[in-house]
């Protein structure tokens, strides 16, 4: 069975430091893999969606970037954090049958 | 463009009642997936029905059960008997037919009270 798996699970981060997130989906080939996050008491926003390898459709202007190396592997980065990019961060990938999700990231700059 | 709106922030009701979550959408595609998911407070989103626009069947499963109606763009979740480890939070999503970009409501906080 498919499964997704997402790391770190907790991560505090002061202003301006570097961030990487990182997310691999096992047990399914050529996913289609999303970023979506969600602001404290908010739903969930589409941050950016890969189709493949080195594919990376953007939905939101922000402070964020996106990389797909691999087949499996998403990876969600920033360069310099800001106050703004606290949140709660989710990998997923998606199928005809609906998307499921990994286990997020909370994430806090300081 | 498409929208998905629950107008319930936060529920809350004792034990062993029945309780409706209401999601309402707009969208102007006529071929397009609905969803539901559980937000437990250990974070993870976890899947619990889609529904395609063609399909207008009630569902049930266990305690749980969604009503669509087209005529006015609801796709409403009940669950009767509630139990306390139905406390969560709960989304209801909506994607273009074919697109796998969901589009989600603000989500409803159930806190179910032994």
């Amino acid at each position: 069975s498919q499964t997704i798996h997402q790391w770190p699970a907790t991560l505090v981060q002061p202003v301006g430091s570097p961030l990487s997130l990182e997310c691999t989906v096992e047990g399914t080939s050529n996913p289609n893999l999303y970023w979506y996050r969600q602001a404290a008491g908010r739903g969930l926003q589409l941050l950016f969606y890969s189709v493949g390898i080195g594919q990376i459709s953007s939905e939101v202007p922000q402070n964020l970037s996106a990389s797909r190396p691999q087949d499996r592997q998403f990876i969600l980065s920033s360069k310099k954090l800001l106050l703004s990019d606290s949140g709660f961060y989710l990998c997923a990938w998606g199928t005809a049958s609906g998307a499921f999700f990994g286990q997020g990231t909370r994430l806090t700059v300081v | 463009a498409q929208k998905v709106t629950q107008a319930q922030t936060e529920i809350s009701v004792v034990e062993k009642e029945d309780v409706t979550l209401d999601c309402v959408y707009e969208t102007r595609d006529t071929t397009y997936y609905l969803f539901w998911y559980k937000q437990p407070p250990s974070g993870e989103l976890v899947f619990l029905i889609r529904r395609n626009s063609f399909d207008e069947q009630n569902e049930i499963s266990g305690r749980y059960s969604w009503n669509f109606q087209k005529s006015t763009s609801s796709f409403n979740f009940t669950i009767t008997a509630s139990q306390v480890v139905d406390s969560a939070v709960y989304f209801c999503a909506l994607s273009y037919f074919g697109n796998e970009k969901l589009t989600f409501g603000t989500g409803t906080r159930l806190t179910i009270i032994p």
